[in-house]
């Protein structure tokens, strides 16, 4: 089966600028997360989404972060402005959903503010 | 909210020796999952065990077995007769149905593989 695909792969921005990252999750899996993980840190979920409804956004910060999985499939991760903090490699992954099905990963925007 | 902890932020071993990772977790919870997971510099996490809570046997996984400690919460990974291709980030995490199934992880080991 394919994995889930990420682009981009790399990204270099100045702060203030905005930014797109997109996810193709595994063809039928009904749950999608977005994670954030800065340089030598685990891996922070940012939003999770079931088909296209959020399940948790709670660490968003939504007053520059959005993100949306229309028809329940793809997804797109947004931030506008970009801030210096914002340095970090974002991980999309996916699952079936519920509890025993496991969470499968894409390979990962890292994103680069200067 | 459930905290993950990884005390050693690096380890090493040398090839065809054997290594444990160690993790602590908090939660007031019965039922949940743990995971171990290894990110190598491609950065794709890549799932390498998982065990149930209310599974008492430990999991094993060709080289790779954990040794869970409920009343502990302790979860760690050995890793036997290790390899060149060991060497990599490793995160634990933890799941349950009140995290509405999403990861929560720790903040990783890195494991060097000496020949």
């Amino acid at each position: 089966e394919a994995g889930v695909a990420q682009s981009p792969r790399y990204k270099i921005i100045e702060k203030r600028q905005s930014v797109a990252f997109w996810c193709n999750p595994i063809s039928g899996h009904a749950t999608l997360y977005w994670y954030q993980q800065i340089l030598g840190q685990g891996p922070k979920l940012l939003i999770q989404f079931q088909n296209n409804g959020v399940v948790d956004d709670s660490q968003l910060p939504k007053d520059r972060f959005s993100a949306e999985r229309l028809k329940g499939v793809d997804s797109t991760l947004k931030i506008q402005p970009a801030k210096l903090e914002d340095s970090a490699v974002y991980l999309c992954a996916s699952s079936l959903g519920g509890y025993n099905s496991p969470l499968h990963f894409g390979n990962g925007t890292r994103l680069t503010v200067t | 909210a459930q905290t993950v902890t990884q005390s050693q932020p690096e380890m090493s071993v040398q090839e065809a020796e054997t290594v444990t990772l160690s993790c602590t977790y908090d939660t007031s919870e019965s039922d949940y999952y743990l995971f171990w997971y290894k990110q190598p510099p491609s950065r794709q996490m890549i799932l390498v065990i998982r065990q149930e809570a209310y599974k008492q046997q430990n999991a094993t996984e060709n080289r790779f077995s954990v040794n869970f400690q409920k009343a502990a919460k302790s979860f760690s990974l050995k890793i036997s007769d290790s390899q060149l291709g060991d060497a990599a980030m490793y995160f634990c995490a933890y799941r349950s149905s009140n995290s509405g199934y999403a990861l929560n992880f720790g903040k990783g080991t890195s494991l060097l593989v000496t020949p």
